[in-house]
């Protein structure tokens, strides 16, 4: 079975910086998904970005970037620019692409911005 | 659009009492999931559906039923409270499986804060 791991229960920036969350993963699949979602305090959970397996690319979202390392099954997450708005838990997911694709979960970071 | 909608909003439950947590969506999704997020964890996947009328097992189903009539619907049932069982549930839709797609997203509810005492 696939295992998500999110070592930092809990990080802290500075508004303005730059703060790297760390997730390990574990699978014996060559093909899946990797995402991040956020948690604000209303409880939603919100896709943050995605990376595919089979993308040597890491994928960008404004502020937001991936460093994926296939071979050592490491996702992070790179928040520039770090806003208010930012705080939040943040969730490491894989998700297989066989059968009913179901999301894994990692333990999550919480994500403080002080101003 | 309403998106998922999960009710209620909070329950306090006495051991032994059963409960359904209701979960609708109006998005015409074909799966929908039931998740647990205990304090301080990540969410685990209960049971999850494909279509009217399939379900499955996920990750930590002992102690729950669903049930999948409608495309719309999809209650959890509780039959037997347990201690064991006080979380936070979240029902999530996607039009894919398993959502994850920017523009086919995994829709999630505000959720269910359940404790049982």
């Amino acid at each position: 079975a696939q295992t998500v791991t999110q070592s930092q229960p809990e990080m802290s920036v500075q508004e303005a910086e730059t703060v790297t969350l760390s997730c390990t993963y574990d699978t014996s699949e060559s093909d899946y998904y990797l995402f991040w979602y956020k948690q604000p305090p209303s409880r939603q959970m919100i896709l943050v970005i995605r990376q595919e397996a089979y993308k040597q690319q890491n994928a960008t979202e404004n502020r937001f970037s991936v460093n994926f390392q296939k071979a050592a099954k490491s996702f992070s997450l790179k928040i520039s620019d770090s806003q208010l708005g930012d705080a939040a838990m943040y969730f490491c997911a894989y998700r297989t692409s066989q059968g009913a694709q179901k999301l894994v979960f990692g333990q999550g970071t919480r994500l403080t911005i002080n101003p | 659009n309403a998106g998922v909608t999960q009710t209620p909003k909070f329950r306090i439950l006495k051991i032994g009492q059963s409960m359904t947590l209701q979960c609708a969506q109006d998005m015409n999704h074909n799966y929908m999931y039931w998740y647990r997020q205990d304090p301080g964890m990540g969410l685990k996947l209960i049971y999850y559906s494909v279509g009217a009328g399939i379900t499955d097992k996920g990750e930590v189903p002992n102690g729950y039923n669903v049930s999948r009539s409608t495309t719309e619907d999809f209650p959890l049932r509780l039959e037997l409270a347990a201690p064991s069982q006080t979380s936070v549930y979240f029902c999530a839709s996607s039009h894919t499986p398993g959502g994850g797609s920017y523009n086919s997203p995994l829709h999630f509810g505000n959720g269910t804060r359940l404790t049982v005492t």
